[in-house]
């Protein structure tokens, strides 16, 4: 069965710096979101994309966050200054048409700032 | 904001005891869609069922039953005869179908089955 695949699957990394999480949606899939699920809370959407542009974004998803699709294959998450409460599981998911259709999300990256 | 709640913030059982986890949906939309997700321990979110707004058949894969009322808004989920593998987080979600494409994700519920 098609996967989404996320790395890496744990990072850890000192405030203030720059960090990228990748994942590899399925490939005939058009639509792709990240997630965060801080420790003990319920998971919480940051924003999609869609055709090559954010399509739709949380409050959360501030100025230090960003997304790109650099190839035909990855879809990243950059955060550029990152910060102590940024720490938490980051779910990369992707969906084809229909909607709602084949929602399909990665293992995560567990992010640890400190 | 529309949200999916779960009332239930921590259940727990004993093995072979049935047990249900209720979710209660806010929509607007006429076409939605409803899912259950598993987080066990380790973290990955395992999908369990998806259900649109059409189809209020109740739905039974093996141990594990849906009850889809729109009526109450609600998609609860019995687990039948638990067995402790079945301990995890259960989220319950909702997608529409319109221009937020996002799942919405109740807060979950810890299950715990106790041997």
């Amino acid at each position: 069965e098609p996967e989404v695949t996320q790395t890496p699957s744990h990072q850890v990394t000192q405030m203030g710096q720059e960090v990228i999480l990748r994942c590899v949606p399925i490939s005939n899939h058009l639509y792709f979101y990240w997630y965060r699920q801080i420790l003990g809370q319920k998971v919480e959407f940051l924003v999609s994309f869609y055709n090559n542009e954010i399509s739709e974004k949380s409050e959360i998803f501030d100025d230090q966050f960003s997304v790109e699709r650099p190839d035909g294959s990855n879809f990243t998450l950059k955060i550029r200054s990152t910060k102590l409460e940024d720490s938490a599981m980051y779910f990369c998911a992707s969906t084809g048409p229909p909607a709602g259709y084949g929602y399909t999300f990665g293992s995560g990256t567990r992010l640890t700032v400190v | 904001a529309q949200k999916v709640t779960q009332a239930q913030t921590e259940i727990s059982v004993v093995e072979k005891e049935d047990v249900t986890l209720d979710c209660v949906y806010e929509t607007r939309d006429t076409t939605y869609y409803l899912f259950w997700y598993k987080q066990p321990p380790s973290g990955e979110l395992v999908f369990l069922i998806r259900r649109n707004s059409f189809d209020e058949q109740n739905e039974i894969s093996g141990r594990y039953s849906w009850n889809f009322q729109k009526s109450t808004s609600s998609f609860n989920f019995t687990i039948t005869a638990s067995q402790v593998v079945d301990s995890a987080v259960y989220f319950c979600a909702r997608f529409s179908s319109g221009s937020a494409r996002q799942l919405t994700f109740g807060s979950g519920t810890q299950l715990t089955v106790l041997p």
